[in-house]
């Protein structure tokens, strides 16, 4: 099965600031990976896929970059909506598997 | 508005088995597959496999495969996934999600139920 790595697992962060999620597969995924974001008393949201295609109704402050073994989420000036857990999910071959998460704090 | 309602958390015994559902409204629910997911603390998101209810053929997770039953009902628009054998290895929150109709590659999940929690007790 392919390892997803994500890192940080913790950032804390202010809104108005960006940051960037890494994503790491232990094989090569092509461009076929996804971000989901997680928020209590919500449903799991899907924000982009095939690495950088956003999704509809995804803000444009989200993007996503990489191919191959690794990836990046970035979110330039932090909404307080988007205070979440965001997971990586690759979606080149089976079985699906996910990162471990980063939990996105406020600072 | 696509929604996904998933069915009560329950609370089963060792060695029992539970079938959970995923009523789907908002789509036509034979346009699209649906995957099932298990989310517990020590292992993080697991897919656990994929029914396309229109020809209603399943893939499984390899790891899964024995544990979990999906089936589905397009009369009622409802997924099912059955898990057998519970052991506390099995108490973990059970997510449905919807995805593309196409089961060469694995699909992305574009929208989730709220999920189900299993907690596996005596």
């Amino acid at each position: 099965d392919v390892q997803m790595t994500q890192s940080p697992s913790y950032l804390a962060a202010s809104p108005g600031e960006s940051v960037s999620i890494s994503c790491k597969a232990s094989k090569s995924i092509n461009t076929y990976l996804a971000w989901y974001q997680e928020k209590p008393g919500k449903t799991n949201k899907l924000l982009i896929y095939s690495g950088s295609t956003l999704q509809s109704g995804t803000p444009s402050r989200f993007s996503g970059s990489g191919s191959g073994t690794d990836f990046t989420l970035t979110i330039r000036s932090l909404e307080p909506e988007d205070f979440a857990v965001y997971y990586c999910q690759q979606h080149n071959e089976y079985p699906q598997t996910f990162g471990g998460g980063t939990k996105l704090e406020l600072k | 508005e696509v929604k996904l309602q998933q069915s009560g958390d329950e609370l089963v015994r060792p060695g029992a088995s539970v079938k959970m559902s995923c009523k789907a409204s908002g789509y036509t629910f034979t346009d699209y597959a649906m995957h099932w997911v298990k989310q517990s603390p020590g292992q993080g998101l697991e897919w656990i496999g994929t029914i396309i209810p229109l020809i209603d053929t399943t893939s499984y997770n390899q790891k899964f495969k024995g544990k979990a039953t999906l089936t589905a009902d397009k009369s009622s628009n409802t997924a099912y996934m059955e898990l057998s054998r519970l052991t506390s290895e099995d108490s973990a929150v059970y997510y449905c999600a919807r995805g593309p109709m196409v089961l060469i590659t694995p699909g992305v999940m574009d929208a989730w139920g709220q999920g189900a929690s299993v907690t596996v007790s005596s």
